[in-house]
């Protein structure tokens, strides 16, 4: 499974937009690309997933560059409830073990 | 859908004695995990179910945790002869496709 490297920490007001990027250089044809949010004391919440190109739900945008050894997670103003831990995940499509990394704590000021 | 449940919420046990944790992933869904988290950390996979079937396993799963799942229902973690070392929040999800959801986690601490 391919590894992942995201930003330990990024700061933000409330309104702007986040971007948050994830390298995975190696990863493979089969595999996938997913995004959790997880909040303190509870279990991480699936929020997007991707495997090339642009995919775009009502909470978030993934953006895949055609190399697909990054990903970037877009959250469109952001408000104080986004503080969260955002994991990036690479998953296979034929495997079933799931590795997170240590995520990106996002803290949202107002 | 009431979502993944875990019970209990929390667990402070005696180093030594055994702990057993229960996870009752959503009604449809036939895929099941348990991971383990501490602070400061992301989950760690420590074992997958597909219905009854245990296919994936970590390595870091040691021979003192073992776990089950039945009939492809709910699922019992095990973990025997605690150690200090062991407290950390578990975590169950469950899926029918790639998404998993995730219960509230059961906090265990090892004294």
């Amino acid at each position: 499974l391919a590894k992942t490297t995201q930003p330990i920490s990024m700061d933000s007001y409330e309104g702007q937009e986040v971007n948050i990027t994830c390298s995975h250089n190696n990863i493979a044809t089969n595999d996938y690309i997913t995004w959790y949010q997880q909040f303190p004391s509870q279990g991480p919440r699936f929020i997007i997933q991707g495997y090339k190109t642009k995919v775009t739900n009502e909470v978030a945008s993934l953006f895949i560059p055609a190399d697909r050894k990054s990903s970037t997670l877009s959250l469109p103003r952001v408000s104080l409830s986004d503080t969260a831990v955002y994991y990036c995940l690479v998953e296979n499509t034929g495997g079933f073990k799931t590795i997170f990394g240590a995520g990106t704590r996002l803290f949202v000021k107002a | 859908d009431t979502g993944v449940s875990q019970d209990p919420r929390h667990k402070i046990t005696k180093r030594g004695q055994n702990v057993t944790f229960r996870c009752d992933p959503i009604s449809e869904h036939n895929r099941l995990y348990w991971y383990r988290q501490t602070l400061g950390q992301g989950p760690e996979f420590l074992t997958y179910f597909q219905n009854e079937a245990q296919l994936e396993k970590s390595r870091l799963l040691s021979d003192r945790f073992s776990a089950e799942r039945p009939k492809g229902s709910f699922s019992t973690l095990e973990i025997q002869r605690t150690e200090q070392g062991d407290s950390a929040m578990y975590l169950c999800a469950s899926s029918l496709a790639r998404e998993q959801y995730f219960g509230p986690g059961t906090r265990l601490t090892v004294t």
